[in-house]
């Protein structure tokens, strides 16, 4: 089944102690993205990335970082988390950028709650 | 991006046709318009999407205004299921994949 797996969906941790929040898709995409949906704000953009070892900042990049080294992984790390990076975060991919009519493939979605 | 605006909600009964309208007045030609749907507790779901002319797949048809400025989404016979809210969203043919969401419409379905 085509899908975009997040690890984990949910987690609770404490300012500063680092985390990676995981996504893989089975798609063979190029393109993959992060983003975070708060209340009042929607969904923003964080980090995307056009293809292996490929990426660029979105709307809301600061204290996050990326890495794509495989095509089907793109992982998002919290080198230092803060209370203000408690949200819902979604992973995303699409067979390739630069076509308007490619479809989004979203993950379930993973909460973090930094306390 | 073209700015859209749709309405905050709307209701309609099990099996019954939807319609929900976008407007996007400020469209440039080139912009796809892109339907999504979020289910609680779920990421955004693809619906459907067009550039001028109407399109239908097994989710929805899209009905897209001869002048591009709104189009309208929709739902032959809701189910419950189809509870959600539903997003509107131009997107550049060169977009570089960015999806900008506003604040959809959330649909209720009354059984």
């Amino acid at each position: 089944e085509a899908q975009v797996t997040q690890n984990p969906r949910y987690l609770i941790t404490v300012t500063g102690k680092k985390l990676t929040v995981t996504c893989s898709q089975n798609m063979n995409h190029e393109y993959m993205s992060w983003y975070r949906q708060d209340p009042g704000l929607g969904l923003r953009q964080i980090y995307y990335s056009m293809n292996v070892e490929v990426t660029d900042k979105g709307d809301v990049p600061e204290g996050y970082k990326v890495s794509r080294k495989e095509k089907r992984n793109f992982p998002l790390i919290l080198e230092s988390p803060s209370p203000n990076q408690t949200s819902l975060y979604f992973c995303a991919s699409s067979l390739s950028v630069g076509q308007g009519g490619q479809p989004q493939h979203f993950g379930d979605g993973t909460r973090l709650s930094i306390l | 991006d073209a700015k859209t605006t749709q309405p905050n909600s709307m209701e309609s009964n099990e099996e019954e046709p939807v319609h929900l309208p976008c407007n996007h007045s400020t469209i440039s030609g080139t912009d796809y318009i892109h339907w999504y749907r979020q289910l609680p507790s779920q990421g955004p779901e693809y619906v459907i999407h067009g550039l001028t002319s109407n399109v239908n797949n097994r989710m929805a048809s899209l009905a897209i205004a001869e002048d591009r400025k709104s189009s309208t989404l929709i739902l032959h016979r809701a189910t419950l299921r189809d509870a959600a809210v539903y997003y509107c969203i131009p997107r550049k043919e060169t977009s570089g994949s960015r999806l900008t969401f506003g604040e959809g419409t959330q649909l209720t379905v009354n059984p």
